[in-house]
């Protein structure tokens, strides 16, 4: 199976400021098949980004996916207060389907 | 509006078996298939495998082939996931999300907590 190994694991960044978040594959992974999803406490995961730079509908422009073969990248611009939460990335063209171990942005 | 809407919690004794619902509205059920996450407590993402509501074909995670089963039944646009045999390993939140050939799970039900204890 494809294993995502997302970095880092705990971002402590303030509202305002620019976060980069990083997943790598332990193999390629089809850039048409890798999303990235937000998980806020007590809610189900939210889709952000699909396809690796499609955003998902009613998602802001200050999200924004990049990436291809290994490493891939989730950037929000700005940081908004809602923002904090938990992010992961997922591959989905080969079975089975994985997800990173998530990456957490708190707010510093 | 596209909605899943899933069973409630459930308190099950190691050794027991339990199903989770979930129901789907707002879009043609029989479209897209029906995949299913777990959570475990403070833990990430885990994907255990998917069925396709118009034909039933399934296809599950090694590590839950044999003693999940993922069914469906197109008459009232609903998925089903059962567990048989859980141990206290098992205690998760259970997700069902609609799987978009190209959007992957573009959304998701408010999942159903599990809880396994003697």
């Amino acid at each position: 199976e494809i294993v995502l190994t997302q970095s880092p694991g705990t971002l402590s960044l303030s509202p305002g400021e620019r976060a980069t978040l990083s997943c790598r594959a332990s193999q390629s992974v089809s850039s048409t098949y890798f999303a990235w999803y937000q998980q806020k406490p007590g809610q189900a995961p939210r889709l952000l980004i699909y396809g690796t730079s499609s955003r998902a509908t009613g998602i802001p422009d200050r999200f924004s996916g990049s990436g291809s073969g290994t490493d891939f990248t989730l950037t929000i611009s700005r940081l908004e207060p809602e923002d904090f939460a938990v992010y992961y990335c997922q591959q989905y063209g080969t079975s089975p389907l994985t997800f990173g171990q998530g990456t957490r942005l708190e707010i510093k | 509006q596209v909605q899943l809407v899933q069973s409630g919690a459930e308190v099950k004794k190691p050794g027991a078996s339990v199903k989770v619902s979930c129901k789907a509205s707002g879009y043609t059920f029989t479209g897209f298939y029906i995949h299913w996450v777990r959570q475990a407590p403070g833990q990430g993402l885990e994907w255990m495998g998917w069925v396709v509501p118009n034909s039933g074909v399934t296809n599950y995670a090694q590590k839950f082939q044999g003693w999940v089963t993922m069914t469906r039944d197109t008459s009232i646009s609903t998925a089903y996931l059962e567990l048989s045999r859980v141990t206290s390993d098992d205690t998760a939140v259970y997700y069902c999300a609609r799987g978009d050939p190209i959007m992957d799970l573009d959304y998701w039900g408010q999942g159903t907590l599990l809880i396994v204890s003697s």
